[in-house]
């Protein structure tokens, strides 16, 4: 299976921060990849697919890049809503889809 | 609008079997692929399984193959997840997902989950 390594597992950010989540693949996924967020005792909410189209009704704040093994997702401008889980994806076709261990972003 | 609601908690015995079901509601059901991926308190998420139905097509992450079975009903826009030998680490919220419009494989629309607690 392709293993998804995402970093880091926590980030601290204060409101009005940029910031960025990294996640690797263990092998070449092209664009196969997803971002989502969850918040607690929610389910998961899709905000990328495709590693950078933005899904439809989601901030412009959050964007996402990268191919092959190496992709990021970038809140622009932190707002409280955005402290919450998130979790990328792979979903390529020839594989077992796995996720990434996750990232908690929380208040500074 | 999709929605997905899933049927309510259960608690289990050890050994049992489970099943948990998932009615969709707007878009047209069988055009897209259901996926069950679980969360085990705490942790993060783990595909389970795909059905695809309008081909009837399924797969299976190998760690539940055997154990898990899903199944759709078109007629009712249902989709259903058995899950059997129950132990206790399979206590976990059960989701269910659409996958997406414009490739499959990626989750656009989640069910409320279901909880499933498995205890002697």
């Amino acid at each position: 299976d392709i293993q998804m390594t995402q970093s880091p597992s926590t980030l601290s950010a204060s409101v009005g921060d940029r910031v960025t989540i990294t996640c690797r693949a263990s092998q070449n996924i092209n664009t196969w990849l997803a971002w989502y967020q969850q918040r607690p005792g929610k389910a998961p909410k899709l905000l990328i697919y495709q590693a950078s189209n933005l899904e439809s009704g989601v901030s412009s704040r959050f964007s996402g890049s990268g191919s092959g093994t190496e992709f990021t997702l970038t809140i622009s401008s932190l707002q409280p809503d955005d402290f919450a889980t998130y979790y990328c994806q792979q979903y390529d076709p020839h594989s077992p889809y796995t996720f990434g261990q996750g990232t908690n972003l929380e208040i500074k | 609008q999709v929605l997905l609601v899933q049927s309510g908690g259960e608690v289990k015995k050890p050994g049992s079997s489970v099943r948990v079901s998932c009615k969709a509601s707007g878009g047209t059901f069988s055009s897209y692929a259901i996926a069950w991926v679980r969360q085990a308190p705490g942790q993060g998420l783990e595909w389970v399984a795909t059905i695809k139905p309008i081909f009837g097509t399924t797969n299976y992450a190998q760690k539940f193959s055997g154990r898990v079975t899903i199944s759709a009903d078109e007629s009712t826009g249902t989709a259903y997840m058995d899950l059997s030998s129950l132990r206790s680490d399979d206590t976990a919220i059960y989701y269910c997902a659409r996958e997406g419009m414009v490739v499959p494989g990626y989750f656009q629309y989640w069910g409320q989950g279901t909880l499933v607690t498995v205890s002697s």
